[in-house]
């Protein structure tokens, strides 16, 4: 059975940081890309950025590039998301989505249950 | 960017009824669409992938179709479970999501 859980959520002061993780099991996790996706309160689904499997394609929506980092560690099954300089914008629950390939512009068979960031003085 | 635009923004059905939600892309996206359903509190679910491919363990009753720019969800019999937001989303280019439809009970 493949799970996503997330972590690392919490509330945040406006140009604040935070890292979110997402450790996976039940699939192999290096032989898939994988995605940061968020939803405002009460608001629809936003992509935010996708790592492919091998690490070496990261790849950002404008509205984070420059300040959002993902990463994955492969011999942890973890993904990250480092959140720098963070804006009220930003307050969302972030799920981490696995992707049904390894590369490419894909879409999310799996999605965990989210972690909540909110950015707020 | 690629806009997706769902319609309608609400649903309203009965149970046992047909239900059909419409995905508009504002350039073509192929055949490069999926849907999701989300239910309140939870993580969004793949229904639907390459348009009109089932998702695994979903039932029949969810069918997909179109191409390009024009999309359709169809569930032919709502079932108490089925009611829900559900999203259309494209991954021909950048993904994009559209803006949901909630499907609410008549």
């Amino acid at each position: 059975e493949v799970q996503l859980l997330e972590s690392g959520g919490g509330l945040v002061q406006p140009g604040g940081s935070l890292r979110l993780s997402c450790v996976a099991s039940g699939f192999t996790f290096n032989t898939y890309a994988l995605s940061w996706v968020r939803q405002a309160p009460g608001k629809g689904l936003e992509w935010v950025s996708v790592i492919y499997a091998g690490g070496v394609g990261t790849y950002y929506a404008d509205s984070v590039k420059g300040r959002f980092t993902i990463s994955r560690d492969n011999s942890r099954n973890t993904l990250y998301l480092q959140m720098n300089s963070l804006r009220v914008e930003d307050t969302a629950i972030y799920y981490c989505a696995k992707n049904r390939a390894a590369a490419g512009i894909i879409h999310f068979d799996y999605w965990g249950q989210g972690t909540l960031v909110t950015v707020s003085s | 960017e690629i806009v997706m635009t769902q319609s309608p923004a609400t649903l309203s059905v009965s149970p046992g009824e047909r239900a059909t939600l419409s995905c508009r892309a504002s350039q073509s996206a192929s055949t490069k669409l999926a849907w999701y359903q989300q239910k309140p509190g939870q993580a969004p679910r793949l229904l639907i992938y390459d348009a009109s491919t089932r998702a695994t363990g979903i039932p029949a009753r969810f069918s997909g179709s179109g191409s390009g720019t024009e999309f359709t969800l169809t569930i032919s019999s709502l079932q108490s479970e089925d009611f829900a937001v559900y999203y259309c989303q494209q991954y021909n280019n950048w993904p994009t999501f559209g803006g949901g439809t909630k499907v609410e009970i008549k």
